[in-house]
């Protein structure tokens, strides 16, 4: 049971270079989040997937796009790279989507700087 | 203005002090309150969680919710070396708001 793993641990791009982060979990959960963290600002939500099938927008969506493509598989697209995307980015899932307690399980993170 | 505000520190105390982190925030329908503890270069883990307001203990580590002042807090009493980590503040209405993180070093 390795919960939730990201690809690749570490990138380095050029400005205007693009790239997608993977993201899996094995925990059966229905809901799936991407946020980035960088220092001073906490964690920040980037896109969330509240079930398979659907994708909404968080706190700082520009610049990335993401897919669902199934229950336990969710990516982050980075289409044209951008120094101030520089960032940890973290994956993460659950079994609920809100309005409720709602535990989210963290992978390891993806650290990614844009030159 | 954000709506979680946590003070990110850093904060460093001896082995065997008591630690207290707290936020405040801002939205009044937040429910939930937790606590998610991040060591050096992995994801967060949750730690604690309170549902409204009240006290909750877990060992060595307490946590508080004061809705009427949109106030938490955490206390970690006898704090070791291994505590030494960033505790990030969470709460929910339909998603997860975190604080900015409070990077707690405890020397030995």
């Amino acid at each position: 049971n390795a919960g939730v793993t990201q690809t690749p641990k570490f990138q380095v791009l050029k400005t205007g270079q693009s790239m997608t982060l993977q993201c899996a979990q094995d925990m059966n959960h229905n809901s799936m989040y991407w946020y980035r963290q960088d220092p001073g600002m906490g964690l920040r939500l980037i896109y969330y997937s509240a079930s398979e099938g659907t994708t909404d927008k968080g706190e700082v969506p520009n610049g990335y796009n993401v897919s669902r493509l199934n229950k336990r598989e969710f990516s982050l697209r980075l289409e044209s790279a951008a120094p101030s995307q520089t960032s940890v980015y973290f994956c993460a899932s659950s079994d609920l989507a809100g309005g409720s307690y709602n535990e989210q399980f963290f992978g390891p993170g993806t650290r990614l700087t844009v030159l | 203005q954000k709506e979680v505000e946590q003070d990110p520190g850093p904060l460093s105390v001896p082995e065997g002090a008591i630690v207290s982190l707290n936020c405040t925030y801002s939205n009044s329908a937040f429910q939930y309150f937790m606590w998610y503890r991040q060591y050096s270069r992995k994801g967060p883990e949750l730690l604690m969680y309170t549902y409204s307001s009240g006290n909750k203990e877990d060992g060595r580590f307490t946590a508080q919710v004061d809705k009427s002042s949109k106030y938490i807090s955490l206390f970690i009493r006898d704090s070791q070396p291994s505590d030494s980590a960033t505790y990030l503040c969470a709460m929910n209405d339909y998603k997860l708001s975190f604080g900015a993180g409070t990077t707690v070093t405890v020397r030995a």
